[in-house]
């Protein structure tokens, strides 16, 4: 079926440094959701993107979905530990059901 | 508030009985879907109800039904549960496919 990469897999950063995880389809997507999963936690909607090189921010949170709408990054300033979890991006490739990334999972050392 | 409600959260129980997980949504969503979350793998797609008497199978539907009678409730049924299907599995629902999901909590299920 389709599929949606995410990388990296895991990544641990220091507090205070950047982060960005990455999302590619090898079909255009109508559009790109992202959540966060705190640990324990289920999976929370944060944002969509449906516009080709559409730029969302959210505080330290920057979401981009590519020219081709085939890919789309999150990027956070800054981290703090309160972002540790798992990030997913989601895509719509047509009018099949949201297909989801495996998910990246941040750790902040604090 | 606007939630979707999983039960049981947690469940243990033995090969082969019968179980059914519930859940509800009171946000009067068209949209339902059940995944099933295992290290490694991701959020993996079981079932998917686009309206009431609608139903469809997502990625890993064998071993599982659903039924959609109400708007409201999408509930998952393991006829003959096996311990491959011990898992974390989470409801959502939605607007519709082009909206975000509200999750349910999630339960967690153990077979042995």
């Amino acid at each position: 079926g389709q599929q949606v990469m995410q990388i990296p897999q895991y990544q641990h950063v220091q507090e205070g440094e950047d982060f960005t995880t990455y999302c590619n389809s090898s079909t255009t997507l109508s559009n790109i959701q992202w959540y966060k999963q705190r640990p324990g936690g289920h999976p929370v909607f944060l944002i969509q993107l449906v516009k080709s090189g559409e730029v969302k921010k959210q505080k330290r949170l920057t979401f981009q979905f590519g020219e081709a709408k085939k890919n789309s990054s999150l990027h956070i300033t800054a981290t703090q530990t309160t972002d540790v979890g798992t990030y997913f991006c989601a895509g719509l490739p047509g009018n099949t059901p949201l297909v989801f990334g495996k998910g990246t999972r941040l750790s902040v050392i604090a | 508030e606007a939630q979707v409600t999983q039960n049981p959260r947690y469940l243990i129980t033995v090969t082969g009985k019968k179980l059914t997980v519930t859940c509800s949504q009171n946000m009067n969503h068209e949209y339902m879907s059940w995944y099933r979350q295992d290290p490694g793998l991701g959020l993996r797609q079981i079932y998917y109800s686009m309206n009431v008497e609608v139903t469809d199978k997502g990625d890993v539907p064998e071993g599982y039904k659903v039924s959609r009678k109400e708007k409201r409730n999408f509930p998952l049924i393991l006829e003959s549960p096996s311990p491959n299907q011990t898992s974390l599995y989470f409801c959502a629902s939605a607007r519709g496919t082009n909206y975000g999901y509200t999750f349910g909590s999630g339960t967690r299920l153990t077979v042995v």
